[in-house]
């Protein structure tokens, strides 16, 4: 699989690898955070959330993990195709607030 | 699929023209959000609402305004347009209530003044 340790901008992926899209976000009393997907020329759309009191979360072919010490926050895509290609932002909501705040985004390219 | 929608997808205006960007959701939603973003980049929050009558500004300053006088409807609009408004306008809405905070995007308004 590909991964990045901290976060890129870009990541480019083979079809059928798996594929690991790093986020640090920014507050640590955050208790809720969310992935999102977002294709050229549409909205985004949710992929998958985890809360704080969780380390791991899994999907369909997704998993997200949450590093509450390090404020870090991943998302892990198990054979990606083609159809992953797309600009994928984390957002967190904080304590007491119910707006997400995102982070920026990594585009995904994958490779046939 | 979420029922949020967006008009015009695509404008291109001359500086100076007063613009609205139409947004509606079908789905009760008490809370409305409206976020800018520039190509490739990062949404950032210009204005929020937590329900009818209810406007906020978010965190990114913004020269337009907003209005909420039915659930459904939270038109933005731009009195006097200029180049520096050219961006995408992406529309969203999220329950009132519930175990998550799950934002229900509209496809975006993409915004070009000349």
């Amino acid at each position: 699989g590909e991964s990045v340790g901290l976060h890129l901008p870009t990541l480019s992926v083979q079809e059928g690898d798996n594929s690991i899209i790093n986020c640090a976000y920014s507050n640590s009393a955050s208790d809720y955070f969310i992935w999102y997907k977002q294709e050229s020329g549409k909205g985004p759309q949710f992929i998958i959330d985890i809360r704080s009191n969780m380390d791991k979360r899994q999907g369909q072919r997704v998993t997200v993990l949450l590093n509450k010490t390090v404020k870090h926050l991943s998302l892990q895509i198990a054979a990606t195709q083609p159809g992953d290609s797309a600009v994928y932002f984390c957002a967190e909501i904080p304590p007491n607030d119910y707006k997400l705040s995102f982070g920026a985004g990594t585009t995904v390219t994958v490779r046939a | 699929e979420a029922d949020i929608y967006q008009t015009p997808r695509y404008l291109v205006i001359g500086t100076g023209k007063k613009i609205t960007l139409e947004c509606s959701q079908t789905m009760g939603h008490d809370k409305m959000y409206w976020y800018q973003q520039d190509p490739g980049m990062e949404l950032h929050l210009i204005h929020y609402s937590y329900g009818v009558n209810s406007t906020e500004k978010g965190d990114l300053s913004s020269e337009s305004t907003v209005s909420r006088i039915r659930t459904e409807h939270f038109p933005l609009t731009l009195e006097s347009a200029r180049p520096s408004h050219t961006s995408q306008y992406l529309c969203a809405s999220s329950e009132s209530t519930g175990s998550t905070g799950e934002l229900f995007f509209g496809e975006g308004s993409r915004l070009t003044v000349l």
